[in-house]
């Protein structure tokens, strides 16, 4: 089975900046997706980012990026130049392609202080 | 794009009664609904996935009696609580995943409150 290791349930950093969220997966399939969501005191689950397996590429949305390094299984979020607004809790999440069902970690909370 | 509502958003019943939780793909088509469960400071549970004109595929402990979903439609998708008690009282989240190939994207909606008193 499918598993998604948050190993940090807790960080704070200061307001301007970069602050990496690491994450690590276990599976034996070579297709799948893997993800960030972010869940602001809201509690609305917000997409952060996507990426495919298949590509080398690390994804990129604005100030976040990832580190996909597949062969160590590990997929790190950084988050550059921090906002207030990026205080919630972040979940990795993962997808075997092909399957219905999301597989998300523990959730680590980050809070970003002025 | 891909916005996901969910109605209502917070709600308080008295225990015994049913309560509806309606989910909505508002600007695509959803094939495939999930819903999931989330207590306090903890992560996301999947409670059971829906898929449109089929019946629901329950997780492993979850009562598929009690935790009634229904998927109508391309954009509709609704869970009803059956007889719901103080420890049904939790968050609850949906998703949708689009019907357009070649993305296992799930979108979530807001969530809903659910107190059980």
């Amino acid at each position: 089975a499918q598993t998604v290791t948050q190993s940090q349930p807790e960080m704070s950093v200061q307001e301007a900046e970069t602050v990496t969220l690491s994450c690590t997966y276990d599976t034996s399939e070579s297709n799948y997706y893997l993800f960030w969501y972010k869940q602001p005191p809201s509690r609305q689950m917000i997409l952060v980012i996507r990426q495919e397996a298949y590509k080398q590429q690390n994804a990129t949305e604005n100030r976040f990026s990832v580190n996909f390094q597949k062969a160590a299984k590990s997929f790190s979020l950084k988050i550059s130049d921090s906002q207030l607004g990026d205080t919630a809790m972040y979940f990795c999440a993962f997808v075997q392609g092909g399957s219905e069902k999301l597989v998300f970690g523990k959730g680590m909370k980050l809070t970003v202080n002025p | 794009g891909a916005v996901v509502s969910q109605h209502p958003s917070w709600v308080i019943c008295k225990s015994g009664t049913s309560v509806k939780i309606e989910c909505r793909s508002l600007d695509f088509q959803a094939t495939t609904m999930f819903w999931y469960r989330q207590f306090p400071k903890q992560s996301l549970m999947l409670m059971a996935t829906s898929n449109e004109g089929s019946k629901a595929t329950y997780e492993q402990g979850v009562e598929k009696d009690k935790f009634l979903i229904n998927h109508a439609s391309l954009t509709l998708s609704t869970l009803t609580v059956t007889s719901a008690h103080p420890e049904d009282s939790s968050f609850y989240i949906c998703s949708a995943k689009s019907a357009s190939g070649g993305t296992d994207t799930q979108y979530f909606g807001p969530g809903t409150r659910l107190t059980v008193l």
